[in-house]
């Protein structure tokens, strides 16, 4: 059974730091994209990062040069290191597994972690 | 980018069917058959109901089926539940340095 478990989300001020984890198992997790996706209160869906199955990264526009994404491969576990966080950046952040290689849909989904930007 | 376009609402009645439009450009929905829906309930975890336009995952009822025209794909539930009540966001695959993108979302409701 694949299950993702997030960690990491909380409470930073204004241009603090955090780091996310995504303990993944039930599939060989080096085989697969991988992305964070992130909801703020009340709005929709946005991709933030993503990693492709040949560990290329990719960042959307909004995180461009603050965030990065990686892999533990023998660990198991996705990161995304967030610097220079502001308000903005507040939301529900998922980790979700990619049906193949490529960044293109997302066939498992972990729960979410919480990061809320607020002095 | 911009996010694909989708209604903010729909609705329906139980039993009856309804459809969601997502509208992109030639340059994702238009260019590639990697649209996806998903499913969200308050407070849950996004669900992947269709992938590749028109594919069901194991498990996803037959009731949602997913087709494409154009720029713009569509999520159609049929013989509609109580349990479908929910927000439906689709997502389309790019092929460039941001890969995927999500529409704004569109909240069902069952009446």
């Amino acid at each position: 059974e694949v299950q993702l478990l997030e960690s990491g989300g909380g409470l930073v001020q204004p241009g603090g730091s955090l780091r996310l984890s995504c303990e993944a198992s039930g599939f060989t997790f080096s085989s697969y994209a991988m992305s964070w996706v992130r909801q703020a209160p009340g709005k929709g869906l946005e991709w933030v990062s993503g990693i492709s199955g040949s560990d290329t990264t990719y960042n959307a526009d909004s995180v461009k040069g603050r965030f990065t994404i990686s892999r533990d491969k023998s660990k198991n576990t996705l990161y995304l290191q967030m610097d220079s966080l502001g308000v903005e950046d507040t939301a529900v952040y998922y980790c979700a597994k990619s049906k193949g290689v490529i960044i293109a849909y997302f066939d498992y989904w972990g729960q979410g972690t919480l990061v809320t930007v607020s002095s | 980018q911009s996010a694909l376009t989708q209604p903010a609402s729909v609705s329906g009645s139980p039993g009856q069917s309804i459809t969601i439009s997502c509208t992109g450009t030639s340059s994702d929905v238009g260019s590639y058959n990697l649209v996806s829906w998903y499913q969200q309930h308050p407070g849950k975890a996004p669900k992947l109901m269709i992938y590749e336009v028109s594919k069901r995952p194991s498990g996803v009822s037959n009731r949602f089926s997913g087709s494409k025209s154009g720029n713009t794909a569509s999520l159609t539930i049929s013989g509609l539940q109580a349990e479908d009540e929910a927000d439906y966001y689709c997502c389309a695959y790019t092929g460039n340095s941001t890969p995927v993108l999500f529409g704004g979302g569109t909240k069902l409701t069952v009446l």
